[in-house]
């Protein structure tokens, strides 16, 4: 148990519609960070959040959102969903906020846009 | 922007074979993880390395990283069946960002 926690494990949706992914980090991590990863992507940094602000942005969709809140935990908000949107979403921390620190991966939340 | 390219993207090896998996950037290493993946799961961590030259150990897998040739080697001696998974590489961007190669699938057949 890598003590990252993911809401849901699972999400079966339709397209237009939202949803919102919920990541507790490790007890004491400062850093949460967002991947995407399919079977053509591959795994894909979305965003990273430090201590309530935003560290790091990668190829974020504008139709997706992020915030990390004061007791650290985060959420990734996805609307006007696509087909192509399905996924498995990664939550992950780290305790400081430098690239080269240990990454905790949460168990991911598995999105199905139908 | 920097990218992870790995190699093989599939690999089938006999259990207690040997087996290494590469991975090589497009720009110029400063550490690389290396992170394990069981199918629809979450990532567990590896090994970090920072240093060119480095080298480390954890059981039966050893990890280098190679600055000069911009790559990292991951190496399993004589395979189990727990080996099987995803391995994947990962590094800073130049710009913050930690990217990820596409992953190498490991089989080890009884």
């Amino acid at each position: 148990d890598s003590g990252v926690t993911q809401t849901p494990k699972h999400l079966i949706t339709a397209t237009g519609q939202r949803v919102t992914l919920r990541c507790s980090p490790r007890s004491g991590d400062l850093s949460v960070y967002w991947y995407q990863q399919s079977l053509d992507q591959g795994l894909q940094f979305l965003i990273q959040y430090y201590n309530g602000e935003e560290r790091a942005k990668g190829n974020i969709l504008e139709r997706f959102s992020a915030q990390q809140f004061p007791d650290l935990h985060s959420e990734l908000n996805l609307s006007s969903l696509e087909l192509g949107d399905s996924a498995l979403y990664f939550c992950a921390s780290s305790r400081g906020q430098a690239v080269y620190e240990k990454l905790f991966f949460g168990s991911g939340t598995q999105l199905s846009v139908l | 922007s920097q990218e992870l390219e790995q190699s093989p993207q599939s690999l089938i090896v006999q259990e207690g074979k040997n087996l290494t998996i590469n991975c090589t950037s497009s720009k110029t290493l400063y550490g690389l993880y290396w992170y394990k993946q069981k199918y629809g799961e979450g990532l567990i961590f590896l090994m970090m390395l920072q240093k060119g030259g480095e080298e480390k150990s954890h059981e039966k897998i050893t990890a280098k990283l190679d600055e000069k040739k911009q790559q990292s080697s991951l190496h399993i001696t004589a395979s189990q069946p727990s080996h099987a998974g995803i391995y994947l590489c990962g590094a800073d961007d130049n710009t913050g960002k930690l990217i990820f190669g596409q992953g190498t699938t490991l089989q080890v057949k009884p």
